[in-house]
């Protein structure tokens, strides 16, 4: 079945410093990736779209300054949390859609302290 | 707008007895719904969807789920519920807006708690 990895799953920062998360699709090729935030106990919020070789779509509220998405190639989807803050501390999934569903990376719990 | 509603925060069975999460949505012309799981920190797995064809849509695990147009629900089933079983369970609708991008919109997320 499809997989989608998701590293790295646990990181701790400083404040102040920026953090990568990268999403690959290991056996199938993805033009679109979606990056979802999750608070404890609560649903998962859509943060953008990122789309293999043009901008990533935000949705609104979400500062695209801050939360840096880059779609390089068709296997490998990038999000960077920049001058990271502790109340961006939270759980953070990428996802990525095939004709059967869409499946979920492994999810990366971000602490900023 | 679409939308997807699951009206419970959270539900308690007892180890082999039959099991339901419940879960409405609100969507113009034929939905496309999914179910999927999430244990705890780790990301969401697929259970299964419903597009088309019979209204009862069998899907990993055991679960099954049935889709009622009548009464705009997908309801997740399980007929004997297992202590591995506990986790936080999201209903989900394609996001018919977004083309065949796959975006999804997901309810609440349901806590199912099986006890021994």
């Amino acid at each position: 079945g499809a997989v989608v990895s998701q590293h790295p799953s646990r990181v701790i920062c400083k404040s102040g410093t920026s953090v990568k998360i990268e999403c690959r699709s290991l056996d199938f090729q993805a033009t679109t990736m979606f990056w979802y935030r999750q608070f404890p106990k609560q649903s998962l919020m859509l943060m953008a779209t990122s789309n293999e070789g043009s901008k990533a779509t935000y949705e609104q509220g979400v500062e695209k300054d801050k939360f840096l998405i880059n779609h390089a190639s068709l296997t490998l989807s990038t999000l960077t949390v920049t001058s990271a803050h502790p109340e961006d501390s939270s759980f953070y999934i990428c996802s990525a859609p095939t004709p059967r569903a869409a499946f979920f990376g492994q999810g990366t719990r971000l602490t900023v302290v | 707008a679409q939308s997807v509603a699951q009206p419970e925060d959270q539900v308690n069975v007892a180890e082999g007895n039959p099991l339901t999460v419940k879960c409405t949505y609100s969507v113009s012309g034929n939905p496309y719904l999914f179910w999927y799981v999430q244990y705890p920190n780790r990301g969401l797995q697929f259970l299964l969807k419903y597009i088309t064809g019979d209204n009862l849509v069998k899907g990993s695990y055991g679960f099954e789920a049935e889709f009622n147009k009548s009464q705009t629900s997908f309801h997740l089933k399980k007929p004997s519920a297992l202590v591995s079983d506990s986790a936080l369970y999201f209903c989900a609708v394609r996001d018919k807006g977004s083309g065949n991008t796959g975006k999804l919109i997901f309810g609440q997320g349901t806590t199912l708690q099986v006890k021994p």
